[in-house]
């Protein structure tokens, strides 16, 4: 069993939806990340948490400690913000990683 | 600016060959970490080190072997490569303190023929 699980696997949306991509872990964790991955491999962090909820621009990223449940949320989605969205959780010196949500935005 | 760099982008190489990836961080972090990812399967962990000489094997550590000689880099290799090692390879690093954002390198795409 996974210790991150995503979902959903595949999200395909018009530009301008506002996007939803949930994470789930299993594990005592003392950060979590979401991480971004464009077409040719480059990994990008966008957020770390440990509490509560962080903004940047478009991107929101919440986490709830006690049920171990984070999302991350695009408003007004652009194709830009297509890519491999990661969710990944630390604990101790080790890092797990979910499998990933894949995203289009369509224009 | 902060960085992670690795020693190719792209690397063909021939059944039962060596194989050494690098990578080399500037940013004096403890902890560096190796990953392999494939389709539907995610980032696997296969070693990662957190201290100059120090190692530990990661999800899928078989087949491979890493070298930490110097806080800086950390090397990634594969004794007898195999056709199933044909994956993406990412070299990440980060501080050894709780809670810090992990950087990445940009990836070696290894091709195993």
């Amino acid at each position: 069993k996974n210790e991150v699980e995503q979902s959903p696997q595949n999200l395909t949306a018009q530009e301008g939806e506002f996007i939803t991509i949930n994470c789930s872990y299993s594990v005592g964790i003392s950060a979590l990340h979401w991480l971004q991955q464009h077409p040719g491999g480059g990994i990008v962090s966008l957020f770390m948490l440990s509490s509560g909820k962080k903004k940047h621009g478009r991107l929101i990223a919440t986490i709830n400690i006690q049920e171990k449940h984070s999302s991350l949320h695009i408003t007004a989605s652009h194709p830009r913000d297509s890519a491999v969205y990661i969710c990944a959780v630390r604990f101790n010196n080790d890092m797990r990683f979910g499998a990933g949500t894949r995203l289009t935005v369509k224009p | 600016d902060v960085k992670v760099t690795q020693s190719s982008r792209y690397l063909v190489k021939r059944t039962g060959e060596k194989v050494f990836l690098e990578c080399v961080q500037d940013m004096d972090h403890e902890n560096m970490f190796w990953y392999r990812q494939d389709p539907g399967l995610g980032l696997r962990l296969i070693y990662f080190s957190y201290d100059v000489k120090m190692k530990e094997k990661g999800d899928i550590p078989e087949g491979y072997s890493v070298s930490r000689e110097k806080k800086e880099r950390f090397s990634l290799i594969l004794e007898s490569a195999s056709t199933n090692q044909t994956s993406m390879y990412l070299c990440a690093s980060t501080s050894s303190g709780s809670a810090d954002t992990q950087y990445f390198g940009p990836g070696t795409r290894l091709t195993v023929l």
